[in-house]
């Protein structure tokens, strides 16, 4: 059974700061690794994908990948308000060969910005 | 990336009836998913709608009970048949995109059922 782990928070972080977003996973054949932001009553939307080793990084926002740990994290620098919102982990497990399965996802971190 | 587009948005079911929901893309996708999100609780992967075949089900969810359909590329349909309160719950279709290289997954708004 894959399975995703996550802090589910609230976290709280004042407004210009850096928020930590941490997940760990399972299933040590895991490929890819995604982060959905979810506003309430909103259905998730995609912020980074990563699936390599290291950092990748988008505008405010840095995923980080450690394999060897089955650990992954979002960073988004100066935080803003509309950060507020909660961040899904999802992670997708080895391919099949018939294209994307469906992700495995965690139970998500309640962010909270303050201004 | 895809356009989802579900209907209904929302309604109130009475218990013992059954509510298709369907799922519209507006684009060709190979994959299309159907999830469910109770309150509270993240996203549960319920099938993998294969087009041309039958579903393919994870651990805890039956075909009887979530009768799917996918004629084509672009849509899907997912029942809840002989609905109860525990399956008030947003149900949310996703399809596979391909975005430099990985495959993604977009989400529609989401179906929120109410079951009485």
């Amino acid at each position: 059974q894959k399975e995703v782990e996550q802090n589910s928070g609230p976290l709280s972080v004042p407004e210009g700061a850096i928020a930590s977003l941490n997940c760990t996973y399972s299933d040590r054949g895991s490929q890819s690794f995604f982060w959905y932001r979810q506003y309430s009553g909103k259905s998730p939307e995609l912020i980074m994908f990563i699936y390599s080793n290291g950092d990748k990084e988008d505008g405010r926002f840095t995923a980080q990948l450690n394999k060897a740990s089955q650990y992954v994290s979002l960073l988004i620098r100066d935080s803003q308000p509309s950060d507020s919102a909660t961040y899904l982990c999802a992670v997708r497990g080895r391919d099949s060969g018939g294209g994307a399965d469906g992700l495995t996802f965690g139970k998500g971190t309640h962010l909270i910005i303050q201004p | 990336s895809a356009v989802i587009s579900q209907k209904p948005s929302r309604d109130i079911c009475q218990r013992g009836t059954s509510l298709t929901i369907q799922c519209q893309v507006d684009s060709q996708v190979t994959m299309m998913f159907w999830y469910r999100q109770q309150p509270g609780q993240s996203l549960t992967l319920i099938a993998t709608a294969n087009q041309g075949s039958e579903a393919t089900y994870e651990s805890g969810f039956v075909i009887d009970k979530f009768p799917i359909s996918r004629p084509n590329l672009t849509f899907s349909t997912l029942t809840v048949s002989n609905m109860s309160p525990e399956d008030s719950s947003i149900y949310l279709c996703s399809a596979a995109g391909t975005e430099t290289g990985a495959n993604v997954l977009t989400f529609g708004a989401g179906s929120r059922l109410t079951v009485l």
